[in-house]
This record gives C-alpha cells, structure tokens and sequence, in this order.
C-alpha cells in the first residue's frame, strides 16, 4: 500500500490550494479515505472522510463549507480542495486509508500547507 | 462533539518498564477506539483498533483494553524503539476527534 500526498506549499490568508493523495498497491475503490492534518508540533485532528463510491463525505466543523474531498476511482487519486484559507489551517496533511471499524491502517508522509501572508 | 482526555501528557521511563497510558472520552464510545504510535516527522502508525485488537505486525507487548468512556494503553517491557508519541481516537460518531497525546520519553 502507497499513498503519496502533494499540492502542498505557502499560500495567503483568503486564497486557495489543492491537495491530491496518489494510491497504489490496493483495490482504491473498495476503500473509504480520510485527510488528518497535524498543526507543526502539536497533535493530530481529523479533517474528512470519503467513502470508496465518493458518494457520502463528511467534515470536521473546522473545515465544513471551505473544504471539498473528493476522489476519482479510475486515477487512484483523492483530492482536497481547501477555499478560504486560514492561518490555523498551517499542518502537515495526511492522506490515510480507513479500514472499516478499524482505524486508519496507512498513511501517506503528509504534505505541508502554510497560510500566511 | 466527543471530547478524548489522555493522561499523563508526558511519561519519562526506563528500557524494560510496563507503561499505562489513559484514555478518557467525555460520552461513551463503545469500544471504537484506536492507538496510534507517531515518531518525529513521521506519520503515525496504528497499533490497536476496536479497543483491544492488536494491528497486524504490531509487537504483543502493545496492548488495549477498556470500552465505554475509559481505556487503556499498556506497553510491556519498554523497548527503545517504543520512545515516541501516542495517540487515542474515537470513531463513535462524527467528528472523529484524537487525544493530545502521550509522549513516552527517557
């Protein structure tokens, strides 16, 4: 199993960017996804979940109506589209696998998203 | 939202001691509660899951119990590669939310 986030980088206040979560190595589709972010030396929060279909997605109030999660079965591939940017939205971003009922059996290395000015 | 406690926030040990870490969650979560393991610029790796079951290819001196509000974390004879942080999750209901962590220092 291999996932392999990128998109990160510096980005203002207000603006936008776009996070993708290449998968390998597993049947993709049969498996919901989740996006973790982890503030630079502080503890982890949970950010969005996708199920394997894409079909239902649900959000951490942190997030909710700046963030979309969506996923493209025939590339392999989850995407974050992160709008309305935030300072307390700087972490590192992990894409992992959610094993049903079972926690999060993978993860990618994460990718850094800095909002600053 | 579900509220996840973990005390102590810092343990200092020694090679060769059982460690208890506490996980404590503001309502009852049933047993669907997970362990993660993270060292320095890693991410983190998942050693129990539904409370109590062992993550394949985890070492069985990692252990879990508890179920409802209060579990625990227990790691037999202490080995060096066993020095990191820890992390307990819920995942009862939405959002799922993880403790501050544990960190298991010298």
């Amino acid at each position: 199993v291999e996932l392999l986030e990128s998109g990160g980088g510096l980005v203002q206040p207000g603006g936008s960017l776009r996070l993708s979560c290449a998968a390998s190595e597993f049947t993709f589709s049969s498996y919901a996804m989740n996006w973790v972010r982890q503030t630079p030396g502080k503890g982890l929060e949970w950010v969005s979940f996708i199920s394997g279909s894409g079909y239902s997605a649900y959000y951490a109030d942190s997030v909710k109506g700046r963030f979309t999660f969506s996923r493209d079965n025939s590339k392999n591939t989850l995407y974050l589209q992160m709008n309305s940017l935030k300072g307390e939205d700087t972490a590192v971003y992990y894409c992992a696998r959610w094993r049903d009922g079972s926690g999060f059996d993978y993860w990618g290395q994460g990718t850094l998203v800095t909002v600053s000015s | 939202d579900i509220q996840m406690t973990q005390s102590p926030s810092t343990l200092s040990a020694s090679l060769g001691d059982r460690v208890t870490i506490t996980c404590r969650a503001s309502q009852n979560i049933n047993s669907w509660l997970a362990w993660y393991q993270q060292k320095p610029g890693k991410a983190p790796k998942l050693l129990i899951y539904k409370a109590s079951s062992l993550q394949e290819g985890v070492p069985s001196r990692f252990s879990g119990s508890g179920s409802g509000t209060e579990f625990t974390l227990t790691i037999t004879s202490l080995q060096p590669d066993d020095f990191a942080t820890y992390y307990c999750q819920h995942y009862n209901s939405y959002p799922w939310t993880f403790g501050q962590g544990t960190k298991v220092e010298i």
